[in-house]
């Protein structure tokens, strides 16, 4: 059973677009939700994380958005840049596991 | 800083063989996850050390185990190998205790099984 669903599986966004990817739980006793970025052949690199008493965090491109009543939460990336293709991971945390999403395949194109 | 280091970065193996592989976590932090990271499955957890002992274990059978030592680092076992088995190894450390709990992964073993 997943515990957290990631949508879409793939994304493709023209440069200087805006790029959303949404997770939705329904463990309301997840407590922190990361979001990982992966180039190929690389491990996940940690982007950007939210704890359930904000609605929104902001790291410069990306935004976190987070609606707790509706139990799902989104990466946004403004201006995406042909840098910004790799696979985009959303994940949850209980006690000490991090439950992830399947992940999404960005692509930016030129 | 140094980041999360795994060893080997790369493995060949043959189907009943079996394979240990290496994660030493950044300095300081002391909670080591396991990740099996597949084209299908995306990332699926293994399990997770805390000071030497286990916490959490993922639905992975009896044939992949781990250890972690008193510096934090941590060796991860898959005995009897199958051709699934093939895939991404990832190691993840935190600092453990209380959130913020930034996980940080190290750049994986790719495992391939022949």
């Amino acid at each position: 059973q997943q515990q957290v669903k990631q949508s879409p599986q793939s994304l493709i966004v023209q440069k200087g677009g805006i790029s959303i990817i949404n997770c939705a739980y329904e463990n309301t006793a997840f407590d922190y939700f990361p979001w990982y970025q992966q180039f190929p052949g690389k491990g996940p690199a940690l982007l950007i994380a939210i704890r359930p008493d904000v609605s929104e965090k902001k790291e410069g491109r990306f935004t976190i958005s987070f609606n707790k009543s509706a139990k799902q939460f989104s990466l946004h990336i403004m201006d995406s840049q042909p840098g910004d293709s790799a696979t985009y991971f959303c994940a949850a945390l209980w006690g000490n596991q991090f439950y992830f999403g399947t992940g999404t395949s960005l692509t930016v194109i030129p | 800083k140094a980041g999360v280091t795994q060893t080997p970065r790369y493995l060949i193996k043959t189907r009943g063989q079996q394979v240990t592989l290496s994660c030493s976590p950044i300095s300081g932090h002391r909670s080591v996850s396991w990740y099996q990271q597949t084209p299908g499955q995306g990332l699926q957890f293994l399990f997770e050390y805390f000071s030497e002992t286990q916490r959490n274990k993922g639905n992975f059978p009896g044939r992949f185990s781990g250890r972690q030592f008193s510096n934090s680092r941590s060796e991860m076992n898959v005995s009897t190998l199958e051709l699934g088995d093939s895939a991404l190894y990832l190691c993840a450390s935190t600092r453990g205790g209380t959130l913020p709990y930034e996980q940080y992964f190290g750049p994986g073993t790719r495992l391939t099984v022949t």
